[in-house]
């Protein structure tokens, strides 16, 4: 299996430039989750969604932040507009639901807002 | 409520030698708990789960750990370092509330395990 694919793998933006980052999770699984990892707050969960439907979305920092997931292979995370306070490693991940709660990252976004 | 402590933010060991990543957790139901790893610049890598089954559990790589319900610890050992494990070592416990399909996760804040020749 490919594993879960992340796009882009790094990318630098000016503040105030709108962000896009896209999730392609594991072909199969039902969950999908977004998290970003910064030095100060370690993994956070931003926000995740079961069968494509957000099913909480209390990690999302501010009105600044959106995801959508248009179907069961896809998922984007956007940021418009993005701040230097933005700047993170964003990381998606998936699971199947069979119990264990394993879930599946990808390689993740590093994100440079200047 | 559910959450996990790893106690040792930074490990150092020489290769060759033992290791042991410290972990301890709370949870208002029957955990999941799992060790992840994560080298610089990847992503997390699932090394072992633990989910009410036997209570030493094998990983990859040759790690393992160990449920310890009276200590609320899992913790992580390899009997001799590699050069290669070098990373950050994360623990991470889910809550599994009856009648609720997924568990949140919960990570502790990492621990840095520094491989010294």
């Amino acid at each position: 299996d490919a594993g879960v694919i992340q796009s882009p793998r790094h990318e630098v933006t000016e503040m105030g430039q709108e962000v896009t980052l896209r999730c392609k999770p594991i072909s199969g699984h039902d969950y999908l989750f977004w998290y970003r990892q910064t030095m100060m707050r370690g993994l956070e969960l931003l926000i995740y969604f079961n069968n494509n439907v957000p099913i909480d979305d209390s990690g999302m920092p501010e009105d600044r932040f959106s995801a959508k997931m248009p179907n069961a292979s896809f998922s984007t995370l956007k940021i418009q507009p993005s701040e230097p306070r933005d700047s993170a490693v964003y990381f998606c991940a998936s699971s199947l639901w069979t119990g264990g709660n394993t879930i599946y990252f990808g390689e993740g976004s590093w994100l440079t807002v200047v | 409520a559910q959450s996990v402590t790893q106690l040792d933010s930074h490990v150092s060991v020489s290769e060759g030698t033992p290791v042991l990543l410290r972990c301890n957790y709370s949870s208002s139901y029957s955990p999941s708990l799992f060790w992840y790893v994560q080298h610089p610049n990847k992503g997390l890598q699932l090394l072992l789960k633990y989910t009410s089954a036997a209570t030493l559990v094998k990983g990859i790589n040759g790690f393992e750990a160990e449920f310890k319900k009276s200590e609320t610890s899992f913790h992580l050992t390899k009997l001799s370092a590699h050069m290669s494990d070098a990373a950050e070592y994360f623990c991470v416990v889910s809550d599994r509330p009856g009648g609720t399909s997924y568990g949140k996760l919960t990570f502790g804040q990492g621990t840095i395990l520094t491989v010294h020749p």
